[in-house]
This record gives C-alpha cells, structure tokens and sequence, in this order.
C-alpha cells in the first residue's frame, strides 16, 4: 500500500519568513494530494490540494508543488504570521478512499 | 466544519467494554470515515462508507465494526476495548470537490 513520509517533524520560524514542508509518497498511481492544518484540540482542516495533471497550486499566502517523477509534494507557506502556527499534515491518495497522511510536522511561527 | 458532530467527545472506559463512537453530519454526504489519530502515525483509516449499509474497511480495522443505516449517521463499535484503541477518533465527510472534511474528534482512554 501506499507510505507517505513527512519532514521535517518540527518547524520553527521567525515571523515573515517562508516555511517548507516536504513529502514523499510510494504509490505512483497516487492522483490526490490534500495538506491539512490541525490546531491544538481540533480536528484537521483541509487547507489546499493538488492533483496529479497540475504541478503547481496557489491560494494566497500558501502553495503546493507536485513533482511525480521523483514522487514528492511540498507546501510552502510564505510571510509567516503566528496563526500559522500549528500540525501540518500532508496525504496521498488514488481514489480518496485510501488516503495515507504523513506523521505530521509541528510549525512554529515566533513574534 | 462542513455539518459534522461526534459524540462523545472524551469517554473514558475500561478494558473488556463495549464502546460506539457516533459521527452525524447535516449535509447528505454519500462517503464517510473513520479514522484514528496517534502521536507519530498521522491519522490512519479504520471504515468507511459509500452509502447507507455500505461500508468497507480501512488501514487499521480489527477490532472494530461500523454501521450506517440512515445517511446522516456512521457508527463506530469497539466491540471489547482494549488499551491499545486509546486514541482520538475523527470522522470525515468526502465533500462535493473530493477532499475530505473531518469533525471535532473524541478522545477515547481505555483503562
């Protein structure tokens, strides 16, 4: 089955600066790539998405890139605020009803 | 948080027992999960449905059933708890774009 690897595990950063969190996935027949956000005590919230024909997504501050030939997928969060701070989690899928999510990265974001 | 609920949201209970964890959405979702969530394993998937009596199972299933027999509810059973489902339970909802919207969570401790 499918096996999501996640780095780092722990982020810190100083406010404004940009933030990259990495993933690998073995299943090259994953099409769907969500990244959530979870904050203490809630439960994860999707924040972007990106699938297999695109290798690039924006939403404001965030994005996703997609590399399939090397199998790997990256959020990249810029101009920092600490309200990022939280778990991320990254996930891939082939038909979303078997989605494998990474172990999580802990961001950080200081004033 | 896409119309979801789960009830309990804490249980504390004691090895051998019976314990059904209920999810209940508002907005007539065909697909629903289960997953459990634990420190350095991201969240991994128990069940899941694609209708009402229609279910199959996930990642890590043994030792748990679900049910569906309204559209709006997924139950989640233990049939006899053990320590080792100690966990924090989300249930999710695939919504219309195919990503998946999870709900608050309960925190299960099993004595």
């Amino acid at each position: 089955g499918e096996n999501v690897e996640q780095h780092p595990s722990t982020l810190s950063v100083q406010e404004g600066d940009s933030a990259v969190i990495k993933c690998t996935y073995s299943d090259s027949a994953s099409n769907y790539f969500p990244w959530y956000k979870q904050e203490l005590g809630k439960g994860p919230q999707l924040i972007i998405d990106i699938r297999s024909n695109v290798g690039e997504k924006k939403d404001q501050r965030i994005a996703v890139t997609l590399n399939k030939t090397a199998k790997h997928f990256s959020l990249h969060i810029t101009e920092t605020q600490p309200e990022d701070s939280a778990v991320y989690f990254c996930a891939a899928s082939r038909g979303n009803n078997d989605m494998r999510f990474g172990a999580g990265t802990r961001l950080t974001v200081k004033p | 948080d896409a119309g979801i609920t789960q009830s309990p949201r804490h249980k504390v209970t004691e090895t051998g027992t019976p314990v059904t964890l209920r999810c209940h959405q508002t907005e007539n979702h065909r697909y629903m999960y289960w997953y459990r969530q634990d420190p350095g394993h991201g969240l991994r998937l128990i069940h899941y449905s694609y209708g009402v009596k229609d279910t199959d199972k996930g990642e890590v299933s043994d030792g748990y059933s679900v049910s569906r027999s309204k559209t709006e509810d997924f139950l989640l059973t233990l049939e006899s708890a053990t320590s080792s489902q100690t966990s924090v339970y989300f249930c999710a909802i695939k919504g219309s774009e195919g990503g998946q919207y999870f709900g608050p969570g309960t925190r299960l401790t099993v004595l």
